[in-house]
């Protein structure tokens, strides 16, 4: 079955950097963007940005670039979220999805990887 | 930034009540809308998409309708399964994909 992996949790200072990854299996992985959503605790869903995994092409949300990076590895069918420069309110649960056409022009999120929790602390 | 508004922000309803969520748009997004459920400690789970088909393995009871800027997802008979939280995402502006700011289902 299509699945989503995403790694464990992780505990950063103010000002360091996090790299989540994400491994998909069960599809061809360069048929489907990732998109990156993250959560804050006890708020909304908020998008972070997309790419492709056929060719690498990115798209990050407005207020998260210069400090957000994603990538890709078709050989291990896994994709990878840098944020840098991280803060008390990056604090959050990070979701990759697979963006998923079928039959539609643009892509919705299925499924879901597990989810990460990334907290920011002094 | 296309801004979605969902209402209400909670449903109090009972198990095999009927429930109606809203999500309003600040511009048209055609039908390039999507329902998701989050259960608490999970990911989110997708619903409906282009405003009004169901994903794979949706049950009937769960319906979408709508284009432009108003949507309604619709619960026909509350399941006790079904109190979740409700999202709304657009992406008429593809790859990007905004969210609405989420509506809780609650046991009355």
């Amino acid at each position: 079955q299509v699945q989503l992996v995403q790694s464990g949790a992780e505990v950063k200072k103010p000002g360091a950097s996090v790299k989540v990854s994400c491994k998909a299996s069960g599809y061809t992985f360069t048929s489907y963007g990732i998109s990156w959503v993250r959560q804050a605790p006890g708020q909304g869903l908020e998008w972070m940005g997309w790419i492709s995994a056929y060719n690498g092409n990115t798209n990050y949300a407005q207020k998260l670039q210069g400090r957000v990076t994603m990538t890709t590895d078709t050989s291990t069918s896994t994709a990878y979220m840098e944020l840098r420069s991280l803060r008390s309110d990056d604090t959050a649960v990070y979701y990759c999805a697979r963006d998923w056409r079928g039959a539609s022009v643009v892509g919705w999120f299925d499924p879901w990887g597990q989810g990460t929790l990334v907290t920011v602390s002094s | 930034e296309i801004v979605l508004t969902q209402s209400p922000a909670t449903l109090s309803l009972s198990p095999g009540e009927r429930a109606t969520l809203s999500c309003r748009a600040s511009q048209s997004v055609s039908s390039y809308l999507a329902w998701y459920q989050q259960k608490p400690g999970q990911a989110p789970r997708l619903l409906i998409y282009d405003a009004s088909n169901r994903a794979t393995g949706i049950p009937a009871r769960f319906s979408g309708s709508g284009s432009g800027t108003d949507f309604t997802l619709t619960i026909s008979s509350l399941e006790p399964e079904d109190f979740a939280v409700y999202y709304c995402q657009q992406r008429s502006n593809w790859p990007s994909g905004t969210f609405g700011q989420g509506t809780k289902v609650e046991i009355k």
